[in-house]
């Protein structure tokens, strides 16, 4: 079975700055999905951005970038220029390839603060 | 607003009591999917409707738990004989299921059960 794990419960960072949100995964499939959804306090979880694992480029949207190494079954989100707006609840999610099961496996995720 | 919607958005119930959600997925998406999350906890997957049929549903959903899709448009969730245990937030999701199916999140209905 595919599993997902946030090792770290909690980040914070100063705003502005740079931070790096971990994740490993579990998977015998060569074929997959990866996202990063945010959960910002009492609101919907929105997504972040997404992961193709034939493509070998890291995706990247605006200030938020990936480091996808298959390989090693990682898939960190790196956040630029942190804003106030990025605080929330940051989740890690494995999806199989379309055609099979669709539904995601979530991480435990990481609550990520944001310092003025 | 064309995202997901669901209702109620909070419901307190004593244990025992019947409760029914309701989800309105994004009109053109035919998947639809619902979860739920404990307090601490990512979200974990209960069931998936492809347009009305369930095609699947987890080891967690218990006989207590019951949903539909019909004519393929909005769903609903039912839990009968309410226990504590079930207090969580109940997440929708819904997708086209094609390319890359990218799942798309309502704002959840949290369920207090007394």
């Amino acid at each position: 079975a595919q599993t997902v794990t946030q090792s770290q419960p909690e980040m914070s960072v100063q705003e502005a700055e740079t931070v790096t949100l971990s994740c490993t995964y579990d998977t015998s499939e060569s074929d997959y999905y990866l996202f990063w959804y945010k959960q910002p306090p009492s609101r919907q979880m929105i997504l972040v951005i997404r992961q193709e694992a034939y493509k070998q480029q890291n995706a990247t949207e605006n200030r938020f970038s990936v480091n996808f190494q298959k390989a090693a079954k990682s898939f960190s989100l790196k956040i630029s220029d942190s804003q106030l707006g990025d605080a929330a609840m940051y989740f890690c999610a494995y999806r199989r390839r379309p055609g099979s099961q669709g539904n995601l496996i979530f991480g435990k995720g990481t609550k990520l603060s944001v310092k003025p | 607003d064309t995202g997901v919607s669901q209702d109620p958005r909070h419901k307190i119930t004593k244990r025992g009591q019947n409760v029914t959600f309701r989800c309105d997925p994004i009109s053109e998406h035919n998947r639809l999917y619902w979860y739920r999350q404990t307090l601490g906890q990512g979200p974990e997957f209960l069931t998936y409707f492809q347009n009305e049929a369930q095609l699947e549903k987890s080891r967690l959903l218990s006989d207590r738990f019951s949903a539909e899709r019909p004519k393929g448009s909005f769903s609903t969730l039912e839990i009968q004989r309410t226990e504590q245990g079930d207090s969580a937030m109940y997440l929708c999701a819904s997708s086209l299921g094609s390319g890359t199916d990218t799942q798309y999140f309502g704002p959840g209905t949290r369920l207090t059960v007394l």
